[in-house]
């Protein structure tokens, strides 16, 4: 069955380092999402991302963060100068709007600030 | 700006048991509504869809129900197992196939043996 793939299961980063997070989605999907979970706290949208662009954000994702879509496959999340409370667990998603747009989740990145 | 609340955080019942989750939403104007489970650590997997325009969907042990217009969702778990234990999300999109995922902060259930 077709998953979203997330990698580094797990990033420990030191305070003021960029790190990248990655994702490959669902092939045929068209429409690919980040959302954040700081433990103990609800799941929270970051990012969507649809015909190489960004369709909407929220506020957090300020200047700090980017996304990227390099090739046919790969999503990126890049935060940059890592602060603290950035430490998360990262999830990427993607879904198929032609269909019933059911929201797939990957096992998520666990990003670990120091 | 869309709130989702899921009362009471943790659950737990005795192995066997048929049990409802709710899960509140503020504003009806949504896409669809999604249930998930998710197990300490790991990621999210969907349960379950409804569309806005359907009232209910099935999978298994497992029933969704949906009343948009008094902003509520239930999801029925039937002859609950050890194998269930772990928290249970609910998510509704906004308008459009694109929009984002509003999330509850969950139930964590319980099922003893």
């Amino acid at each position: 069955e077709p998953e979203v793939t997330q990698t580094p299961s797990h990033q420990v980063t030191q305070m003021g380092q960029e790190v990248i997070l990655r994702c490959v989605p669902i092939s045929n999907h068209l429409y690919f999402y980040w959302y954040r979970q700081i433990l103990g706290q609800k799941v929270e949208f970051l990012v969507s991302f649809y015909n190489n662009e960004i369709s909407e954000k929220s506020e957090i994702f300020d200047d700090q963060f980017s996304v990227e879509r390099p090739d046919g496959s790969n999503f990126t999340l890049k935060i940059r100068s890592t602060k603290l409370e950035d430490s998360a667990m990262y999830f990427c998603a993607s879904s198929d709007s032609r269909t019933n747009t059911e929201a797939f989740f990957g096992q998520g990145t666990r990003l670990t600030v120091v | 700006k869309q709130e989702v609340t899921q009362i009471p955080a943790a659950l737990s019942v005795p192995e066997g048991e048929n049990l409802v989750l709710n899960c509140s939403f503020t504003d009806s104007a949504i896409y669809n509504l999604q249930w998930f489970r998710q197990d300490p650590g790991k990621g999210l997997t969907s349960l379950l869809l409804i569309q806005s325009s359907q009232r209910e969907q099935t999978s298994g042990r497992l029933n969704a129900s949906l009343d948009k217009s008094s902003g509520r969702s239930t999801l029925y778990i039937a002859a609950s197992q050890p194998g269930d234990s772990a928290t249970y999300l609910c998510a509704v999109k906004g308008t459009g196939a694109n929009s984002k995922l509003t999330f509850g902060k969950g139930i964590t259930l319980s099922v003893r043996p």
